[in-house]
Formats: structure tokens, C-alpha cells, sequence
């Protein structure tokens, strides 16, 4: 079973600052897909990136970006210039490409905190 | 809808009372997700809809716990004789089609039930 590991449950940032978000993940697949969701306090989960593995360019949108290391199973999540509109939880997941009916799998998430 | 709805938004519910969720998805979506987020913890993967049929239900985590779908739109998640360790936030996504990599998830808001 593949599982997502998010090693820091909260983190902290000066607003305008830089910050990176960990996430690692364990898979036998060879072919799979990632994403960074959001969620503030309203409860909707909101994608912020996604990145696709056989692809070796890192995926980027705006002030987000990704570090995708695929032999260390490791996929950061850089988010420059923080908002204070960054804050909330931030989970990372994974799905694979292959048959059967799961859906994602969801790290326990980390907690982003935008100090003024 | 302009997005995947969710009612109720929150529930209180007497142990051992059941409980129904709906969730409406997004208009055209076939695929549907069930899942569940604990005080704290990531998303547990409960169960997906193709249209209305449910091709793998393993992700239940207990008999008391069923889903369906019907019309290819609404879904409803029932749990019988409720217990506290249920208590949680249930959120319900919908994408065009399954496990395809650029149709993206929606989340709704989710539906918070408290079993006291």
C-alpha cells in the first residue's frame, strides 16, 4: 500500500518570506501523480499543484513550485512570497496510474502559519 | 451547480442514531469520492463512484458504513447505529472522469458530524 508522510505539522513564515512544505511518499509503482492541496478554514480542499512522475521538469504555478525527486520518493512544495492568504493546512498526496478504485492518498497534513 | 455541494454542513447526532450525508456533485461529473478526515489527521479514502456503480467498496470501514448513487448525480453516505469514534469531517469530490490525471478533483465543503 502506498503511503504519504508529511513530517512537519506546523510550520511558520515571515509574510513576503519563502517556505517549504515536506512531503515523502512510499510506492512500488513506477508511474504515478502527485498534488499539493489546500485547505483553509472553510474546509474545501483546493489544488494548488500537481505533478505528473514520469515527467522530470518540476511543476510550477505562480508562487508555488515543487521539488520532485522521484528515487528519493521525496515532492516539496515551495511557496515564494507568502500572503497571509497562504495560511492553512496543506496536504500532500498521491494516486497511482495503474487498475483498481482508490482514490488519493492523503499525508496527515501540515499547518501553515503566515506571521504579519 | 458552480460546485460539489454538501448538506448538512454540520450534524450532531446521538450515539447509536443514523445518519445520512448527501453530497451533489458537479453537473457532468461521472466520477465521485468519498472521504473521511479525522480531528488531525489526513484524509482516509472511503469509496468512489463510476456513474452509479461502486466497483470496489474495501475502503468502508465497517458494515455500518454504506454509499450510493443514483442517476449518475447524487450520492449518500449513511451511517448506521453511530458511534463517537465517527465523528469527523466527511468530504465528497467529483471529477469529470476517474484516474485521469489532467481532470482535476472537486471538493465540496464538507459535512461535520459529531456523534455525542
Amino acid at each position: 500500500a502506498q503511503t504519504v508522510t508529511q513530517s512537519q505539522p506546523e510550520m511558520s513564515v515571515q509574510e513576503a518570506e519563502t517556505v517549504t512544505l515536506s512531503c515523502t511518499y512510499d510506492t512500488s509503482e513506477s508511474d504515478y501523480y502527485l498534488f499539493w492541496y489546500k485547505q483553509p478554514p472553510s474546509r474545501q480542499m483546493i489544488l494548488v499543484i500537481r505533478q505528473e512522475a514520469y515527467k522530470q521538469q518540476n511543476a510550477t504555478e505562480n508562487r508555488f513550485s515543487v521539488n520532485f525527486q522521484k528515487a528519493a520518493k521525496s515532492f516539496s512544495l515551495k511557496i515564494s512570497d507568502s500572503q497571509l492568504g497562504d495560511a492553512a493546512m496543506y496536504f500532500c498526496a498521491y494516486r497511482d496510474s495503474g487498475g483498481g478504485a482508490d482514490g488519493l492518498t492523503f499525508g496527515k497534513g501540515t499547518h501553515l502559519i503566515i506571521q504579519p | 451547480g458552480a460546485g460539489v455541494s454538501q448538506s448538512p454542513s454540520n450534524k450532531v447526532t446521538e450515539k447509536g442514531k443514523d445518519v445520512e450525508l448527501r453530497c451533489d456533485p458537479i453537473s457532468g461529473h461521472t466520477a465521485l469520492y468519498w472521504y473521511r478526515q479525522s480531528l488531525g489527521q489526513g484524509l482516509e479514502f472511503l469509496i468512489y463512484f463510476q456513474g452509479n456503480s461502486a466497483p470496489d467498496k474495501s475502503g468502508l470501514p465497517s458494515d455500518r458504513f454504506s454509499a450510493e448513487r443514483t442517476g449518475g448525480s447524487v450520492s449518500t453516505l449513511t451511517i448506521q447505529r453511530t458511534q463517537q469514534e465517527d465523528s469527523a469531517v466527511y468530504l465528497c469530490a467529483s471529477s469529470r472522469i476517474h484516474r485521469v490525471m489532467n481532470t482535476e478533483a472537486f471538493f465540496g465543503q464538507g459535512t461535520r458530524l459529531t456523534v455525542v
